[in-house]
């Protein structure tokens, strides 16, 4: 069965360091990988999706992720953290062609100054 | 495009009234999702439709109920609210064939239940 493991609930960075927030997966088949973005009392945004196009991918707001089918993790980083980064990140599973998508607990990133 | 909808935003049930959450796609989407967050919680999923005329349950179907008559709109019905189902509301829609397969979603639903 899939699952989706962020392996951390909260993560705190001081403001202009880099930013790493942990997904690890595990699926039979080929994910589609994706990191959604939610700030306070906000709905979903996506980041940024993997889809096996290119191992590396860089999303919106100078996130980017790599997939690590080794290590069946899709790490999310970012090399300076702004402010406006602080909100609860998601990581998201799902298999082509099925209804099913697996979402992580979420990490809460704070930010501070 | 607008993406996906969700009237209201905001509503406050007193127990055992009814009410309906709407959820309106542009995109085309076949298959739609409603979600419930709960405070620092992720999301549960409620109800799912692969289609016009296909729903089926997800995870926390109890006390709610849904409908898929056209592509576009997927309503969630709460029959005689309960305090349990104060939370946040998400409408999602995705298109598995289009090879890309990312969920939208919508702004999302505040529902409080006195």
């Amino acid at each position: 069965a899939q699952s989706v493991t962020q392996l951390d609930s909260h993560v705190s960075v001081s403001e202009g360091t880099p930013v790493l927030l942990r997904c690890n997966y595990s699926s039979s088949y080929s994910p589609s990988l994706f990191w959604y973005v939610q700030h306070p009392n906000k709905g979903l945004q996506l980041l940024l999706k993997y889809t096996s196009a290119a191992t590396l991918v860089k999303g919106i707001n100078g996130f980017e992720a790599e997939f690590k089918k080794s290590e069946t993790s899709f790490h999310l980083t970012k090399p300076s953290a702004h402010m406006s980064d602080a909100a609860e990140y998601f990581c998201v599973a799902t298999t082509s062609g099925t209804y099913k998508y697996i979402f992580g607990t979420g990490t809460r990133l704070k930010v501070l100054a | 495009n607008a993406g996906v909808t969700q009237t209201p935003k905001f509503r406050i049930l007193k127990i055992g009234q009814s009410m309906t959450l709407q959820c309106t796609q542009d995109m085309n989407h076949n298959y739609m999702y409603w979600y419930r967050q709960d405070p620092g919680m992720g999301l549960k999923l409620i109800y799912y439709s692969v289609g016009a005329g296909i729903t089926d349950k997800g995870e926390v179907p109890n006390g709610y109920n849904v409908s898929r008559s056209t592509t576009e709109d997927f309503p969630l019905r709460l029959e005689l609210a309960a305090p349990s189902q104060t939370s946040v509301y998400f409408c999602a829609s995705s298109s598995p064939t289009s090879g890309y397969n990312e969920q939208f979603f919508g702004p999302g639903t505040r529902l409080t239940v006195l």
